[in-house]
């Protein structure tokens, strides 16, 4: 069955420093690929999406890549903050076109 | 704000009750879903509707029922729940049920079951 994992340790990293969080998938190959952002209380919100055929997507300080062949995508803030402080999820379509499946989410926290 | 709204934030009901959970999408998408988030684990897919009709129900426990009167809205009618039911209950929509359209959230219902 598709599965994903991404790390469910929190991540701790300084302020000014690169965050790298790792979305790992298996079991099949999707089209493309999703990350959200979810503070605590709050319903997900939508980042960046990046298709099969990109090898990296940018927005602002976020970068995210998406390598096939190893089934995984990496999810990196650039100049961290303690405002980037949250838990981060990736998504994959199913094959079903209705549905995403979900990674637990990596917490992570950005130190002053 | 994410342009989709959930009532209410917070309701706790014994095993009991009936209650429902209310979302509404201020967007214009075609397609709505509820999801089930415990703590520490992935949101779970409870049930799709698009463009009304509901085309995914992910063997969700019959006291677990939705209904999607117009593409605005969409309810969840609890009944007779059991304590591992309590969670948090998220309310999404997207332009279109199908492809790769990002999905908008609302807060969520923090459910408690007694």
């Amino acid at each position: 069955s598709q599965k994903i994992e991404q790390n469910s340790e929190a991540l701790n990293i300084q302020e000014g420093k690169t965050a790298t969080l790792t979305c790992n998938y298996t079991n099949y190959s999707p089209a493309y690929l999703q990350w959200y952002r979810q503070d605590p209380g709050r319903g997900p919100v939508f980042l960046l999406l990046i298709r099969e055929n990109e090898k990296e997507k940018r927005k602002e300080r976020l970068k995210v890549t998406f390598d096939t062949t190893l089934k995984q995508s990496l999810f990196h803030i650039t100049a961290s903050q303690p405002a980037d402080s949250a838990t981060y999820l990736c998504a994959l379509p199913m094959d079903s076109n209705y549905q995403l499946i979900w990674g637990a989410g990596t917490k992570l926290i950005i130190k002053p | 704000e994410t342009g989709v709204t959930q009532t209410p934030r917070h309701l706790v009901m014994g095993m009991t009750n009936k209650k429902s959970l209310k979302c509404e999408q201020h967007l214009g998408h075609n397609a709505m879903y509820w999801y089930k988030q415990s703590a520490k684990k992935p949101l779970e897919l409870m049930f799709v509707y698009s463009l009304e009709e509901r085309v995914e129900n992910n063997s969700v426990p019959s006291r677990f029922s939705p209904e999607c009167p117009n593409s605005s809205h969409l309810f969840l009618h609890l009944h007779t729940l059991q304590p591992e039911d309590s969670a948090l209950y998220l309310c999404a929509s997207s332009r279109s049920g199908q492809g790769n359209y990002e999905q908008y959230f609302g807060p969520g219902t923090r459910l408690t079951v007694t």
